[in-house]
C-alpha cells in the first residue's frame, strides 16, 4: 500500500461545478503539500497545510491530522484548472523527504 | 514571487553521454535544493537532496556516481546524468525551500523549475 493515496486518479467536471479531491496518508508527518502539475510538467506549489484550512481564490485545502486525511477543493471550476493535483507529505522530523501521492488529473470541461 | 529557472526544458541525447541540468533561484537564497525524477505516469520521486557547499544526500537506490549533484552557491544546483542509458529517459525537476532567516521550518515554501525532459536514444 502507498504511503499516499489520492482519490480520484482521473476526475473530469463540466465548468462551474464544485471539485474535491481527497488524500489520505499513514505516516506521522510534520506537512502537507497540495502540488499542481500542468501538461507541460511544471510544477506549482499550491498550499502548504500543517493543521486546519486554507483558502487561495477559488482554491481550499483542509487537514485533519487525526484521520491523516487532507482534501483539496476547487470552486466555480474553470477549464484553465485541468492539470494533475499531487498530494505530497512531509515525513515528521524529516530534513526534505517529500512522499507523493500519485496525482489526480483533472480535466474541466467548457 | 520567488521563481526557480531550471534548464533545459528537454534534452534528446546518445547513449553514452552525459547531461547536466541546471536549477537556479533567481531572488531567493537556497541552502537546500531537491532534485525528483518522474517516469511517465508514476509519482514524483525524491532523488537526492542539495546542500550548499556539502555533499548531496542521495536516497535509496540512487546511484550518487551516476546522478553527480553540485551545489556550488546558493543560488545554483546541477544535476549530471553521467553514461546516459535509455533508462534513464525521465522527466527531471528540481525544487527549492525558501527559508526566511529565523522563520520557523514550518513556515517554509516550496518552489519548483519547469523541468527537464531527458530523452536518451
Amino acid at each position: 500500500k502507498n504511503e499516499v493515496e489520492q482519490s480520484p486518479q482521473n476526475l473530469t467536471a463540466q465548468e462551474g461545478e464544485f471539485i474535491t479531491i481527497n488524500c489520505s496518508y499513514s505516516v506521522g508527518i510534520s506537512a502537507l503539500h497540495w502540488l499542481q502539475q500542468h501538461p507541460g510538467g511544471g510544477i506549482v506549489s499550491l498550499f502548504m497545510l500543517s493543521s486546519g484550512k486554507k483558502k487561495h481564490g477559488r482554491l481550499i485545502a483542509t487537514i485533519n491530522i487525526q484521520e491523516k486525511h487532507s482534501s483539496l477543493h476547487i470552486t466555480a471550476s474553470h477549464p484553465r484548472d485541468s492539470a494533475v493535483y499531487i498530494c505530497a507529505v512531509r515525513r515528521g522530523g524529516s530534513q526534505g523527504n517529500l512522499i507523493f501521492g500519485k496525482g489526480t488529473k483533472l480535466s474541466v470541461k467548457p | 514571487g520567488a521563481v526557480v529557472s531550471q534548464h533545459p526544458s528537454r534534452v534528446i541525447c546518445k547513449s553514452g553521454t552525459s547531461v547536466k541540468i541546471e536549477c537556479r533561484s533567481l531572488d531567493f537564497q537556497a541552502t537546500t535544493m531537491f532534485w525528483y525524477r518522474q517516469f511517465p505516469k508514476q509519482s514524483l520521486m525524491l532523488m537526492a537532496t542539495s546542500n550548499e557547499g556539502s555533499k548531496a544526500t542521495y536516497e535509496q537506490g540512487v546511484e550518487k556516481d551516476k546522478f553527480l549533484i553540485n551545489h556550488a552557491s546558493l543560488t545554483l544546483s546541477t544535476l549530471t546524468v553521467t553514461s546516459a542509458h535509455p533508462e534513464d529517459s525521465s522527466f527531471y525537476i528540481c525544487s527549492a525551500r525558501d527559508q526566511a532567516t529565523g522563520g520557523p521550518r514550518l513556515s517554509e515554501k516550496l518552489f519548483f523549475g519547469s523541468g527537464t525532459q531527458l530523452s536518451v536514444l
